[in-house]
């Protein structure tokens, strides 16, 4: 079974479009992370959310709204997409034992704006 | 920014062990290091953690200098399969809060050749 899974894995779109990457976790974990890497390969930490709670919200234009119905899922929809908007996109999540904690990787959505 | 040192790429032959290093100077006394790796294409994943002693898990070896400036991944016989980049990050306990995100600098590329 896979941990934690994304859909879609691919998203190819046009400039100004809205869409949704949805990510489910089947470990029982509390907190749920979205990351963007670019085409530089950084890997940035854009969402964080615990118990279906915003943590961390980095710096990341209002376009993108993550949503958490429940703990085990954390979607992310984006509006008006634009050009720099193309990246691959991670899901995480995580369950912190006495601070310390292991975060488990989805396999990606690439995400292209045309 | 991240607040460690790794060297841009490093060769292994296949079968030997890779040595990895990562320096952390301004490491604090609560911070854990961690390593992950990432293969071509796919998530982050998570390898081994550290506060000050040496770890071993079926993976990798972590080896952390007493004055914890600096540690060493050991991968004792490099495979094909761990060619990946991997990423040394220094991070406070995660206790649900915004500690909880991992900064990923740009790694190491390792290469391991037959």
């Amino acid at each position: 079974d896979t941990a934690v899974s994304q859909t879609p894995k691919y998203l190819v779109t046009q400039m100004g479009n809205d869409k949704s990457i949805k990510c489910e976790q089947n470990l029982g974990h509390d907190t749920m992370y979205w990351y963007k890497q670019d085409s530089k390969k950084f890997l940035k930490i854009m969402f964080s959310y615990n118990n279906k709670e915003l943590i961390i919200n980095e710096t990341v234009p209002n376009r993108f709204s993550p949503k958490s119905p429940d703990k085990a899922h954390l979607n992310l929809h984006i509006n008006s997409l634009e050009l720099g908007d193309s990246a691959v996109y991670f899901c995480a999540s995580s369950q912190a034992t006495s601070g310390v904690d292991t975060q488990y990787f989805g396999p990606g959505t690439r995400l292209t704006v045309l | 920014d991240a607040k460690t040192t790794q060297p841009t790429s490093m060769d292994c032959a296949e079968g030997r062990a890779a040595n990895l290093p990562c320096n952390h100077s301004t490491i604090s006394g609560n911070e854990y290091v961690y390593w992950y790796r990432q293969i071509h294409s796919q998530g982050p994943q998570y390898i081994i953690h550290g506060l000050k002693n040496n770890e071993t898990n079926e993976m990798a070896s972590l080896i952390i200098t007493e004055d914890r400036k600096s540690s060493t991944l050991i991968l004792p016989h490099a495979t094909l399969r761990d060619t990946a980049v991997y990423y040394c990050i220094v991070r406070s306990p995660n206790y649900g809060g915004s500690q909880g995100n991992l900064i990923f600098g740009k790694g190491t590329k390792l290469s391991v050749k037959p």
